[in-house]
């Protein structure tokens, strides 16, 4: 089992609509929950970024974390084509050793006009 | 201002034939990192640095070396390259370890 899953999609969408992208993890311990944008052929870029449980907002965008089932979740209200792309979930973790990073294997997305 | 910049964007090689990734960041960050990526593997990590000075190996480091030289600079070598390591590989930098990543535009690597 991997330590954050997440459904690879591809996930169509009308413009317009309400998205809502998901992530579980396995790790209580992870502290630091992340959402990543990738555009094909491009390098992910970082969209959100939240610590606690709750929601965090940032214009369309809305990061939600319930540590207590260990799932993750991305809401994009008004989606439009340029959304179109594939989303990363991300945890972090402080080990003795440093810090641990994993990535979910990504949603890809394609808001249709 | 660039972020952070991955030479060569391409390049294809020989199975035994070695060569060096390069990255650079120019947001001050202490912490770097070199992933690859692969279809439904998603992104793994293979080496970071924490600092200037350290590194650590990620979750697949077999078949790699790393060099961080200087505060900027960390580049990633392939010393006898084989198929299994034809992937896109991205480098990134976090201001701290506990921050998000920023990452470059990716290298893509294919070895025949």
């Amino acid at each position: 089992q991997k330590e954050v899953e997440q459904d690879p999609g591809p996930l169509s969408v009308p413009e317009g609509a309400i998205v809502s992208l998901n992530c579980t993890y396995s790790n209580s311990a992870f502290q630091y929950f992340m959402w990543y944008r990738q555009y094909s052929r491009k390098g992910p870029e970082l969209l959100m970024y939240t610590y606690s449980s709750g929601n965090k907002e940032d214009g369309r965008f809305t990061a939600q974390v319930d540590k207590s089932s260990k799932y993750i979740s991305l809401f994009i209200r008004d989606s439009q084509p340029s959304d179109s792309a594939t989303y990363l979930c991300a945890t972090l973790i402080l080990t003795g050793g440093g810090n641990k990073l994993t990535f979910g294997t990504g949603t890809q997305l394609k808001v249709e006009l | 201002n660039a972020g952070v910049t991955q030479t060569p964007k391409f390049q294809v090689l020989k199975t035994g034939q070695s060569m060096t990734l390069q990255c650079a960041q120019d947001m001050n960050h202490n912490s770097m990192y070199w992933y690859r990526q692969d279809p439904g593997m998603g992104l793994r990590l293979i080496y970071y640095s924490a600092s200037e000075g350290t590194t650590d190996k990620g979750e697949v480091p077999n078949g790699y070396n790393v060099s961080r030289l200087n505060k900027r600079e960390f580049s990633l070598r392939l010393e006898s390259a084989a198929p299994s390591q034809t992937s896109v590989y991205f480098c990134a930098s976090s201001e701290k370890l506990t921050g998000g990543a920023f990452f470059g535009q990716g290298t893509r690597l294919t070895v025949v």
